[in-house]
């Protein structure tokens, strides 16, 4: 069983629209959370921290509910420019604080 | 100046072929990583390096060996290059303690023929 699911997508939606993306975690020792964005052939990058009592960032809202062990990432008011794939990162403190991402949501906002 | 860089971006090489990858970050950072990705199966862990004189394996560290040369420097090589190696393979870094994330370096596509 992977350590970290994610939907594939992908997910296609007009300008303007509001998207979800949820992902979940198998290890209950998993302390630290992430969402990342990767555009198309480049490096990941860090999108922001999730905290436990959720956390904004301008149009991007991030959630945590460790009883049901997932994380979700919620994108308002969608842009051209937020078309990417979209990264669940976990760390594990019983595995020596590694990494573990999901294999990402492809996210496409179409004009 | 890109805080982590990777050398070479592209590379194309035949199977048996012994290739080295190299890393270096000016961030500072004690912990470094080596990740290939490959399309619906997600960034996997091949190797990474809490300091200097550490060394461990990650996911699928078979047919890879690293070499952390320096707090800056961690290379990855293939020894015998075989067509499933055939990747985008990335270096990352990290400063490790509480609310640690990691920084990519932009890649390397490795084409194995």
């Amino acid at each position: 069983r992977k350590e970290v699911e994610q939907d594939p997508g992908p997910f296609n939606v007009p300008e303007g629209a509001t998207v979800a993306f949820n992902c979940t975690y198998s290890n209950s020792a998993s302390q630290s959370f992430f969402w990342y964005r990767q555009d198309c052939r480049k490096e990941p990058k860090l999108l922001m921290s999730v905290y436990s009592s959720g956390n904004e960032d301008g149009r991007f809202t991030a959630q945590l509910n460790r009883a049901s062990q997932y994380i979700s990432l919620l994108i308002r008011d969608s842009k051209l420019s937020d078309s990417a794939t979209y990264l669940c990162v976990v760390i594990i403190s019983s595995t020596g604080n590694q990494f573990y991402f999901g294999t990402g949501t492809s996210l496409t906002v179409i004009p | 100046d890109a805080d982590v860089t990777q050398t070479p971006r592209n590379r194309i090489t035949k199977t048996g072929k012994r290739i080295m990858l190299e890393c270096s970050q000016t961030k500072g950072h004690d912990r470094m990583y080596w990740y290939r990705q490959d399309p619906g199966l997600g960034l996997r862990l091949i190797y990474y390096s809490f300091d200097v004189k550490d060394i461990n394996k990650g996911e699928i560290s078979d047919g890879y060996s690293v070499s952390r040369q320096a707090q800056a420097k961690f290379s990855l090589s293939l020894e015998s290059a075989i067509p499933n190696q055939t990747a985008l393979y990335f270096c990352a870094t990290s400063r490790g303690g509480a609310g640690e994330t990691q920084y990519f370096g932009p890649g390397t596509r490795l084409l194995v023929l």
